[in-house]
């Protein structure tokens, strides 16, 4: 079975400065997927990034990229220029090749954007 | 991207009540679609899975008589609680894949619902 783990319950970071999620993963498929997933007071799930295994090349969306390490099981999240509206749950998330797109979701971590 | 729709959005009922909760895909067909329980400041915990036109698979520990499946259409999957009791109440979000958009694995995910029973 998949594992995802997520370290670090809480966080907090100053508005504009840089703030790192960690997550780390187990499974024994070479094909799967890895998510962010934001979760604000609204509870609406959001999603921030996606990785597919398969590729080398770290995925961007804006200010939010990864750091995936295959080898290492590692994928962590990285907000450049934090902004007030970046509060949330986050959440890493994996799927499985084979899984028939059920999710295994982390612990979340809860990010505190300060002005 | 692809909207999933929740209803009701809130609902208190009475223990011992039933109360249904229904997830729609507005905008695509959805095969298979996610239902997930949430506890205060915790993760997203996997109930089952609803297939259309078949039976859904409960994750272990699920009771499958206390939360009825029903996935009759492409674009709509219910999720009914029986007997409902205080231990029950919870967010519940469900969640769907759009085929349409080829193999990208991303899920769609509906505004959740919060159960209270009194």
């Amino acid at each position: 079975a998949q594992t995802v783990t997520q370290s670090q319950p809480e966080m907090s970071v100053q508005e504009a400065e840089t703030v790192t999620l960690s997550c780390t993963y187990d499974t024994s498929e070479s094909n799967y997927y890895l998510f962010w997933y934001k979760q604000p007071p609204s509870r609406q799930m959001i999603l921030v990034i996606r990785q597919e295994a398969y590729k080398q090349q770290n995925a961007t969306e804006n200010r939010f990229s990864v750091n995936f390490q295959k080898a290492a099981k590692s994928f962590s999240l990285k907000i450049s220029d934090s902004q007030l509206g970046d509060t949330a749950m986050y959440f890493c998330a994996f799927m499985g090749g084979t899984s028939g797109s059920r999710l295994t979701f982390g612990e979340g971590t809860q990010l505190t954007v300060n002005p | 991207g692809a909207v999933v729709s929740q209803h009701p959005s809130r609902v208190i009922c009475k223990s011992g009540t039933s109360v249904k909760i229904e997830c729609r895909s507005l905008d695509f067909q959805a095969t298979t679609m996610f239902w997930y329980r949430q506890f205060p400041k915790q993760s997203l915990m996997l109930m089952a899975t609803s297939n259309e036109g078949s039976k859904a698979t409960y994750e272990q520990g699920v009771e499958k008589d206390k939360f009825l499946i029903n996935h009759a259409s492409l674009t709509l999957s219910t999720l009914t609680v029986t007997s409902a009791h205080p231990e029950d109440s919870s967010f519940y979000i469900c969640s769907a894949r759009d085929l349409g958009t080829g193999n990208t694995g991303e899920l769609f995910f509906g505004e959740g619902s919060r159960l209270t029973v009194l």
